[in-house]
């Protein structure tokens, strides 16, 4: 099973609108990834985290690297069609065994 | 870079089948993850192997699952018998670093659906 709980399951928003979603757990890791899946494809490296308290941003996307080292949140500004599909957050729980959120699926309307 | 290559990207067959997915991971990549989504489980990693050997097949469902990677840029994920419960998509990634932290390469994925 796994063991990030990421949160909403789903959102559905506006065109225009800022979107915040989380991943927590009850283990401390050293490392948090975000992935973006589109239909029919493979999830996709968005951003990367390796230090506690870390704030990245890539375009209008930024995610933080939780202060207790057990969450990490993503938001992406300004939303926009083409940022439709499901946003998983992953960490390693040793060196190759990644685990993965359940994934928010966002649906943006023109 | 033509990416990690996954054939075929539907498959569709009978239970009681055999099935063998396939994966060629980026050239000079050493680790390879085959994963399996579906929607009740998400991403659950089946095996990784790093330059060729398998590393830990603990996420193998059973016996009908096996992997194999002959060379480095080729592996091959097999069920025999195929059950209908198999019915996922199959994703195969390759990774450049021990240190997952710098992500893996996901291919487009194999959907499997098993009647």
């Amino acid at each position: 099973g796994q063991q990030l709980n990421q949160s909403p399951q789903s959102m559905f928003i506006q065109e225009g609108e800022d979107v915040s979603m989380n991943c927590t757990s009850s283990s401390i890791f050293n490392t948090w990834l975000w992935y973006k899946q589109e239909p029919g494809e493979g999830p996709v490296l968005l951003i990367a985290l390796y230090k506690a308290g870390e704030l990245t941003s890539n375009g209008r996307l930024t995610a933080q690297f939780g202060i207790t080292r057990k969450d990490s949140f993503l938001n992406i500004s300004a939303s926009i069609p083409s940022d439709v599909g499901i946003y998983f957050c992953a960490a390693p729980r040793n060196n190759n065994d990644m685990r993965f959120g359940a994934g928010t699926r966002l649906t943006v309307k023109p | 870079d033509a990416g990690v290559i996954q054939s075929p990207r539907h498959e569709v067959t009978e239970m009681g089948q055999e099935v063998t997915l396939r994966c060629k991971p980026i050239s000079g990549h050493d680790y390879l993850f085959w994963y399996r989504q579906t929607m009740m489980r998400g991403l659950e990693l089946l095996i990784y192997f790093n330059n060729n050997v398998p590393i830990d097949d603990s996420g193998m469902p059973e016996d009908r699952f096996s992997a194999k990677m002959p060379n480095a840029s080729f592996s091959t994920l097999k069920i025999q018998p195929s059950e209908p419960r198999d019915s996922a998509v199959y994703f195969c990634a390759s990774s450049l670093a021990e240190f997952p932290g710098y992500g893996y390469t996901f291919g487009s994925g194999t959907r499997l659906t098993v009647v």
